[in-house]
């Protein structure tokens, strides 16, 4: 089935790394997504991962899948109070066509 | 390139009535998908179109329908609206490709009363 599950709320300090999970049930999945979204506003696309890979590194974010336990993460390095949002990750499956399948959305936040 | 509008950006209304949403994509981008954004669903897709066709579609009742017109802009109408309708409606366009990376509008805030 479709289902993408993530933790609801991580809280750090400014400066240390963030590390979001998720996890997903579809085997199907051709990429898998990081948005952002801060209060008020529409999604912002982060970074995204083809389902054949294990690591994309981007600036101060890494995302790390490993496929055979169906499990996704993002970690953003040195935190800032600017990265305090919600963040979603989802993921695309092959043959449907236009539909992301989101996760609940995991709140951010950095404490200075 | 300029990126995905929507307007409006807020509405009200009452049950009942009926509502019609704009979104443009980005230039170029051929796909539009609809979501629906509640604090007690989440994102929920509601339906894709790609070249004027309705290509996918979730699982909301026929009072939400769409179209796409020939530039690639969409409209997204609810008729008969309920409280429940309530939300914030995201569209996000794409290439329609198979990497279909998705760029999301600002949303329209839909509050029904």
């Amino acid at each position: 089935g479709e289902d993408v599950e993530q933790s609801l709320f991580l809280s750090v300090r400014e400066g240390d790394s963030s590390v979001i999970n998720c996890t997903y049930t579809d085997s199907s999945s051709t990429y898998l997504y990081w948005y952002k979204q801060e209060p008020g506003a529409g999604l912002q696309l982060l970074t995204y991962i083809f389902s054949n890979m294990d690591m994309k590194q981007d600036q101060r974010l890494t995302v790390l899948l490993n496929k055979k336990d169906k499990h996704l993460s993002l970690r953003i390095a040195d935190t800032q109070t600017g990265d305090s949002a919600i963040y979603f990750c989802a993921e695309s499956i092959s043959g449907n066509t236009g539909k992301l399948i989101f996760g609940q959305g995991t709140t951010l936040q950095v404490k200075p | 390139k300029a990126g995905v509008t929507q307007t409006p950006r807020y509405l009200i209304k009452t049950r009942g009535q009926q509502v019609t949403l704009s979104c443009s994509p980005i230039s170029g981008h051929r796909s539009v998908s609809w979501y629906q954004q509640t604090p007690g669903q989440g994102l929920q897709f509601l339906f894709e179109y790609f070249s004027e066709t309705q290509r996918n579609k979730g699982n909301f009742p026929g009072r939400f329908s769409g179209r796409q017109f020939s530039n690639s802009r969409s409209e997204m109408n609810v008729s008969t609206l309920e409280l429940g309708d309530s939300a914030l409606y995201l569209c996000a366009s794409s290439s329609g490709t198979v990497e279909e990376t998705q760029y999301f509008g600002p949303g329209t805030r839909l509050l029904v009363l």
